[in-house]
């Protein structure tokens, strides 16, 4: 059983240019959320997918969008890009949306705007 | 709206100690709290996790409390070593979707 995975694992970017961050679910999961982690700050949640429906939202701008696919695998996009997007961009799955059940986490993204 | 804070942000100890490190947040309307540990620059490997209706859980040498009434989860590592040098990062999940996070207590334990 592989966990989660994410690619890639570092990204430097332009101010204004969108980008595309990629999730593998640990096998069997079928949730997938999204977190913005800054430097020294605890990850804070984006948004999440459950079954290709996006099922809650953090406090994000419409420019950050994602899509979660049949095999449950799920894509972050941010488009024009900010300072601020710099960040460590975590993928978490667990097994279903309700119940007594864990979110397992990926390495991450380190996502660089300059 | 709920807050989690984690005290202390800080702790370096020489190794041997026991530790408690602590988290609280603001509305008891939890449905679990997970603690994590995050290496500089990786991921978050998953703890401990404890359902509302527990009060503890424990895995080893970690032991994990939580008391919803009051707010309150507390982190207890037996016998520190080198290895356990990382952040420590407490989260409460609401229904069935996101989890909030504290900012965390980076942990040294030197030899």
């Amino acid at each position: 059983e592989t966990g989660v995975t994410q690619s890639p694992t570092h990204l430097i970017k332009t101010r204004g240019q969108q980008v595309t961050l990629r999730c593998s679910s640990q096998s069997g999961h079928n949730t997938v959320s999204w977190y913005q982690q800054a430097l020294g700050q605890g990850p804070q949640f984006i948004f999440q997918y459950y079954r290709e429906e996006e099922n809650g939202r953090g406090n994000f701008p419409p420019r950050f969008s994602g899509l979660q696919f049949p095999n449950y695998s799920s894509e972050l996009n941010v488009n024009a890009l900010e300072l601020d997007d710099s960040a460590l961009y975590l993928c978490a799955s667990s097994l279903a949306l309700i119940g007594p059940y864990e979110q397992y986490f990926g390495p991450g993204t380190r996502l660089t705007v300059t | 709206k709920q807050e989690v804070t984690q005290i202390p942000a800080a702790l370096s100890v020489p190794e041997g100690e026991n530790l408690v490190l602590n988290c609280s947040f603001t509305d008891s309307a939890i449905y679990n709290l997970q603690w994590f540990r995050q290496d500089p620059g990786k991921g978050l490997t998953s703890l401990l996790l404890i359902q509302s209706s527990q009060r503890e859980q424990t895995s080893g040498r970690l032991n994990a409390s939580l008391d919803k009434s009051s707010g309150r989860s507390t982190l207890y590592i037996a016998a520190s070593q080198p290895g356990d040098s990382a952040t420590y990062l407490c989260a409460v999940r609401l229904d069935t979707d996101k989890l909030i996070f504290g900012t965390g207590t980076r942990l040294q334990v030197f030899p």
